[in-house]
């Protein structure tokens, strides 16, 4: 059964550098979104991408997060200077266009910021 | 903003026990989505349930669209059944706003 998977599973950064997460979506899936979950929070929506763009975005998702789909196959959230509060598991989904609207969820990415 | 409510928002049981989970939200939905993260983080996508019921072994839930609430049942839990379990809603007409989570129900069951 296809499945997003995402890359790193586990990544640790020093404050203030830049961070790149990666994301394979299913191979005929349209829409792509990132989530973050802090520990012991609950999961909140980041960015969505559709057609090379971002769709919608959060408040979470300021200037220090941008988004790209390099290829046909990869999806990447990019954090350009880490701070402490960025430490938070992140989720990569995707979603097939149509009539159904269920999002597969990757794996996560947990990222620790020191 | 779409509002999710999840409760209860911890629950014990012994193993072999019945529970039910519910969601209430605040508006009409695309979509609705159950999910349970295990020890490792991850998201286990239990249903997609925007209307109707479905049963998945144990599991089945039942979503009233009308009356904007959803129920997840956990028939004769077992101790890998432990875990946060999330419900999660894409607002009807959002376009691709993301799905809005609750803050999860907490589920331990205890041999």
């Amino acid at each position: 059964e296809p499945e997003v998977t995402q890359t790193p599973s586990h990544q640790v950064t020093q404050m203030g550098q830049e961070v790149i997460l990666r994301c394979v979506p299913i191979s005929n899936h349209l829409y792509f979104y990132w989530y973050r979950q802090i520990l012991g929070q609950k999961v909140e929506f980041l960015v969505s991408f559709y057609n090379n763009e971002i769709s919608e975005k959060s408040e979470i998702f300021d200037d220090q997060f941008s988004v790209e789909r390099p290829d046909g196959s990869n999806f990447t959230l990019k954090i350009r200077s880490t701070k402490l509060e960025d430490s938070a598991m992140y989720f990569c989904a995707s979603l097939t266009s149509g009539r159904a609207y269920e999002q597969f969820f990757g794996p996560g990415t947990r990222l620790t910021v020191l | 903003g779409i509002q999710v409510e999840q409760s209860p928002p911890d629950l014990i049981l012994q193993e072999g026990a019945n529970s039910t989970l519910r969601c209430n939200f605040s508006d009409s939905v695309n979509n609705l989505q159950w999910f349970h993260q295990n020890p490792w983080g991850q998201l286990i996508n239990l249903f997609y349930i925007p209307s109707g019921t479905k049963q998945n072994g144990r599991l089945s839930a039942t979503t009233v669209a009308t009356e904007r609430y959803s129920l997840l049942y956990i028939s004769s839990s077992q101790t890998t059944d432990s875990g946060v379990y999330f419900c999660a809603v894409e607002r009807m007409g959002g376009g691709a706003d993301g799905l809005t989570f609750g803050k999860g129900t907490h589920l331990i069951i205890q041999p």
